[in-house]
């Protein structure tokens, strides 16, 4: 079955608002996460990842966060811009040498 | 730096047909990937090469195979095509695969099966 997955399809944020974009896993010994954005009629786009001797991890204008008792990730963007809109994925590198991705939220940015 | 170049971008194909679709990786990295991307199983992993040899390989029948030649460009050939291949093949490369998940994907090839 899928080892990671999102809590939601779809997400609607304004322009300027902070988002939280979250992901579940299950196997206690994933130790290894990627987020990916993914624009309409592109391939997926590196963000940032984090490993799991991390709790969080900042890069520019985005942060993971990492909270291994509940196995649990987030992606947070400040100030979204229409730029943003994008399907997010989480990804774990998990069996080794390859990627398995969540479901993917949408992330819809209103003006 | 040129990106992931794939092609061609889209094609048509019909049951039973095979297609070949090519990838050149970013210059200098020497691992390639394949993912297959559909609304109802989202991404797969297909298989992964590093210098020539395919290190890695995800759980897809036999009509799936894959290459890549020495100048580390990689093909992937789909057999017998069914109505169920129809998708979005993402190449993806990285300089050393494995331990990594920064890869760098291409705009992929969008494969239709009548």
């Amino acid at each position: 079955g899928e080892s990671v997955g999102l809590h939601l399809p779809t997400l609607s944020v304004q322009e300027g608002d902070n988002s939280i974009i979250n992901c579940a896993y299950s196997n206690s010994a994933s130790d290894y996460f990627i987020w990916y954005k993914q624009e309409s009629g592109k391939g997926p786009q590196f963000i940032i990842d984090i490993r799991s001797n991390m709790d969080k991890r900042q890069g520019q204008r985005v942060t993971v966060l990492l909270n291994k008792t509940v196995k649990h990730l987030s992606l947070q963007i400040a100030a979204t811009q229409p730029g943003d809109s994008a399907v997010y994925f989480c990804a774990e590198n998990r069996p080794a040498r390859q990627l398995t991705f969540g479901s993917g939220t949408q992330l819809t940015v209103l003006p | 730096k040129a990106g992931v170049t794939q092609t061609p971008r889209y094609l048509i194909k019909t049951r039973g047909q095979q297609v070949t679709l090519s990838c050149s990786p970013i210059s200098g990295h020497r691992s390639v990937s394949w993912y297959q991307q559909t609304p109802g199983q989202g991404l797969q992993f297909l298989f992964e090469y590093f210098s020539e040899t395919q290190r890695n390989k995800g759980n897809f029948p036999g009509r799936f195979s894959g290459r890549q030649f020495s100048n580390s460009r990689s093909e992937m050939n789909v057999s017998t095509l069914e109505l169920g291949d129809s998708a979005l093949y993402l190449c993806a490369s990285s300089f050393r695969g494995g331990d990594t998940g920064e890869l760098f994907f291409g705009e992929g090839s969008r494969l239709t099966v009548l």
